[in-house]
């Protein structure tokens, strides 16, 4: 099985509402990620998890938080988000993070709009 | 400066037709690549990798890839079209420093002719 999978499918919040993504994963990886894609633009690296410790942060804004509950769970909590953080957030997962080998499989993404 | 590169934006192939799609990369050691394909409002998929060993990459649904050295590609070929690949097609690399962060090309939109 290499289902990665994410909810909700879809979410239209307001600026100053608190919602969360979830990401899920049965497949043992030790190692989570959070994408966000603008349209017509390939994926960007927000955040690496790696054994439930937050390993990278590419400089994302405070109002996007991250969270690992435990090895299968991701979760993104937002608050406060601007109409430009409207995208798709993609979830993906691999057996680890060292080692350009480990194939990173995507959930189908969550279509998130910030009225 | 390091960077992947997909010089064509779109490309439209008949069904049936030939099928290649350009990707270029800019790094120091040849890095880990990738192909995914990502249909319209879905996640996306890996076609196939390569690390080493045979140049020639086999993948699913058809495709595969070939890595030039000398010409520091790796260009993901498939012989013939159906109208179901239609979709975007990205390159991607992990660069060789041992951290695994995928960095992907711009991406080249597949329509596909009747």
């Amino acid at each position: 099985d290499t289902e990665v999978t994410q909810t909700p499918k879809h979410l239209v919040m307001g600026m100053t509402n608190k919602k969360s993504l979830k990401c899920e994963q049965h497949m043992g990886h030790r190692a989570m990620y959070w994408y966000k894609q603008k349209a017509k633009k390939p994926p960007e690296l927000m955040f690496v998890y790696s054994y439930e410790k937050l390993s990278i942060n590419e400089s994302v804004p405070s109002r996007f938080s991250p969270e690992c509950p435990n090895s299968s769970l991701l979760n993104l909590h937002l608050h406060a988000l601007q109409p430009e953080d409207s995208a798709l957030y993609l979830c993906a997962s691999s057996q680890g993070v060292r080692g350009g080998t480990d194939t990173q499989y995507f959930g189908p993404g969550t279509r998130l709009t910030v009225l | 400066a390091q960077s992947v590169t997909q010089p064509d934006i779109h490309i439209t192939v008949s069904e049936g037709a030939s099928l290649e799609l350009r990707c270029n990369y800019s790094y120091g050691a040849t890095p880990y690549l990738f192909w995914y394909v990502q249909s319209p409002g879905q996640g996306l998929q890996l076609l196939l990798k390569y690390f080493s060993g045979d140049t020639l990459v086999q993948g699913i649904k058809g495709f595969e890839a070939e890595f030039k050295r000398s010409q520091s590609s790796f260009n993901l070929r498939k012989p013939s079209v159906h109208w179901s690949d239609a979709a975007e097609y990205f390159c991607a690399v992990v660069p060789n420093t041992g951290f695994q962060k995928l960095v992907f090309g711009t991406g080249t939109r597949l329509l596909v002719s009747p």
